[in-house]
Parts: C-alpha cells; structure tokens; sequence
C-alpha cells in the first residue's frame, strides 16, 4: 500500500530536454509539496500545494513548473534541462486539517533521482 | 529568518547511546520534528514536540529541547546498525504549512 509514490524512479538525460516527474499519493492529503536534495544531502522545499492551489513557490528557475490536476497528484516538469539541476528530487504531503503537530506531519515518496548529462 | 543546523557527522559505537543535536534560530517555532533518511529512500518521521515541552521519551528515542537556548537533541539509546541513516530535524509554527529541515547529521555505527 504505497502512500506516496513518484515516477520515475531515475531519471537520465541530457542537458537541453524537458522531463516530467510524476507524484501520486493515496492518503487523502490536502498539501503537497516537492523538495530538491542536492549531493550533499541539503533539502530545500521548491514548491507546495493545497488543494490545488499554488501556496509555496520558493525561488525557483521558471523552467520548474508544478501542475497539480487534483489533490491526489502533483507533477513537477522541467524544461531546459541544466546539469546543475541534477539532485533527487522528493514528493511528500501531508494532511494540513485537523490537530496539530499531526496535522502538519509529512509523508515522503522515494525520490526520484535526475542525473543530467 | 529561519536557519536550523546540526552536524554534518557523527560515528557511535554499536550499543552505545547516539545523540543528534539541532539549533534552530525561529523563536516562533512550534512544532519540532525528527525525520531519518535511510540510504537510497525519502524521510521517515521518527518523533516529534511541542515546543512548550522539555521532554519526549518514546521507546529508545528520546527527545529534549531547550526553548532558551533553541537547541533540540535526539538520543537513541542501544544504538543498532539499522540506525545507519541521516537523521533531520525540522521546524515549523502553528499557520504555516512549510517545514524548515535542517542540515542532516549522517549516523554511522562502528561495530
């Protein structure tokens, strides 16, 4: 029972294209979000979601977009691609109703590793 | 501003007891998380606290907080080779959607 997923799970390419990461989740989570974790481990949040509804958009190159077309789903697609951009890149969610701390606790996915060549 | 740090390393012997540190700069945080990152997977929430708590004890996990200081620490007693991970801490505030993660402290346990 995978609560979140994201495909693929790598991802190869080269320098120039456009990519796709999918995320799904199945816990009927109102906020999700997606994260960048570069070689040394550093996470950093890029965009977050609630309800469809753009709410976090840190600083960001346009060429990441986030399209969300329901709240069980939130793609993150990449044109352009630099070689800097390669990083694993994480979904998560997380309830955002009910009480806290609970309700602020994210669930991640598996990560998606980009290796951009 | 938010900025929450913690060492980048630390090295334990298996059995002994672990302990992780975090400093965090928002006076305003709330909620404190521990999240640990296994080789290869996304992050799993261990435990977490109140910020009007001192204390949080949960099986081998033990959770203290110093709000004067804005130091928060994670002891795992009877350390195993299963906790081989990056353990993160993280912040928030009542309102806010957003997580601060820390830096991550990798956890390496020599037999």
């Amino acid at each position: 029972d995978t609560a979140v997923s994201q495909t693929p799970k790598y991802l190869v390419t080269q320098m120039g294209n456009d990519k796709s990461i999918k995320c799904e989740q199945n816990l009927g989570h109102d906020t999700m979000y997606w994260y960048k974790q570069d070689s040394k481990k550093f996470l950093k949040i890029m965009f977050s979601y609630n309800n469809k509804e753009l709410i976090i958009n840190e600083t960001v190159p346009n060429r990441f977009s986030p399209k969300s077309p329901d709240k069980a789903h939130l793609n993150l697609h990449i044109n352009s691609l630099e070689l800097g951009d390669s990083a694993v890149y994480f979904c998560a969610s997380s309830p955002n109703s009910g009480s806290p701390p609970r309700s602020y606790e994210q669930y991640f996915g598996p990560g998606t590793r980009l290796t951009v060549t | 501003g938010e900025d929450v740090e913690q060492s980048l390393f630390l090295s334990v012997r298996e059995g002994d007891s672990s302990v992780i540190n975090c400093t965090y700069t928002d006076s305003s945080s709330t909620y404190l998380y521990w999240y640990k990152q296994e080789p290869g997977a996304g992050l799993q929430l261990l435990t977490y606290i109140f910020s009007n708590m001192d204390m949080k004890q949960d099986q081998r996990l033990t959770v203290l907080l110093n709000k004067k200081d804005k130091h928060l620490s994670l002891r795992i007693a009877d350390t195993q080779t299963g906790d081989s991970a990056i353990y993160f801490c993280a912040e928030t505030f009542f309102g806010n959607e957003k997580l601060t993660f820390g830096t991550g402290t990798r956890l390496t346990i020599i037999p």
